[in-house]
């Protein structure tokens, strides 16, 4: 079965600095991979995925990831962060289906910006 | 207008009453779903709607109804809810690809509806 682990519940850097936000993923075929972000009192909203092709995925609002198949991992990064990154993230995880999305949404990682 | 609506934002309840909360796309996408989710715990997905067919029902306890009368439409029609029902209802759409096609499986958000069962 599928499954999305991001092994740190919160993280807090210091405005500027750099970040790595962590995701390990179980699937048995080549998955389809997504970063959400969600600020307070909000939905979820599409960072990037990646589907196939290069490995590494540009999104929106400075952000990255690298697919790491060896590794199973998916880990966001963003060179420098701002105040309104703070916020919660979540990997998920999909597969092609042609009758529904089955997407399995890791815990989340909450992100505290120091000023 | 945005992609996904919600409403209402914020509802109170009794385990008595019956309310039902709302949802519209406006992406014109044909499928729509909607997830739970609760403080520290991952999101729940209870329903899918493809085409305006419910196609998946993760064992959600039966005083949770959707109903979806077009694929731009969905509801959730609440009776005798039990505190640990309070949560944030999210609501979502996404454009699968016709039989035998490619389904990204991107998904788009509402603001979701913050839940609380007195």
């Amino acid at each position: 079965a599928q499954s999305v682990t991001q092994p740190d519940i919160h993280i807090t850097v210091s405005e500027g600095a750099s970040l790595e936000l962590r995701c390990n993923y179980s699937y048995g075929a080549t998955p389809y991979l997504f970063w959400y972000v969600q600020s307070p009192g909000q939905g979820l909203q599409l960072l990037l995925k990646y589907f196939s092709g290069d490995t590494l995925v540009q999104g929106i609002k400075g952000f990255e990831a690298e697919f790491k198949r060896s590794q199973s991992s998916f880990n966001l990064r963003k060179p420098s962060v701002h105040w309104s990154d703070a916020a919660e993230y979540f990997c998920a995880v999909g597969a092609e289906y042609s009758s529904a999305s089955k997407i399995i949404f890791g815990s989340g990682t909450r992100l505290s910006i120091r000023p | 207008e945005t992609g996904v609506t919600q409403t209402p934002r914020h509802l109170v309840m009794g385990m008595t009453n019956k309310k039902s909360l709302k949802c519209e796309q406006h992406l014109g996408h044909n499928a729509m779903y909607w997830y739970k989710q609760s403080a520290k715990k991952p999101l729940e997905l209870m329903f899918v709607y493809n085409f305006k067919e419910q196609t998946e029902n993760n064992s959600v306890p039966s005083r949770f109804s959707p109903e979806c009368p077009n694929s731009s439409h969905l509801f959730l029609h609440l009776h005798t809810l039990q505190p640990e029902d309070s949560a944030l209802y999210l609501c979502a759409s996404s454009q699968l690809g016709l039989a035998g096609g490619v389904n990204t499986g991107e998904l788009f958000f509402g603001e979701g509806s913050r839940l609380t069962v007195l």
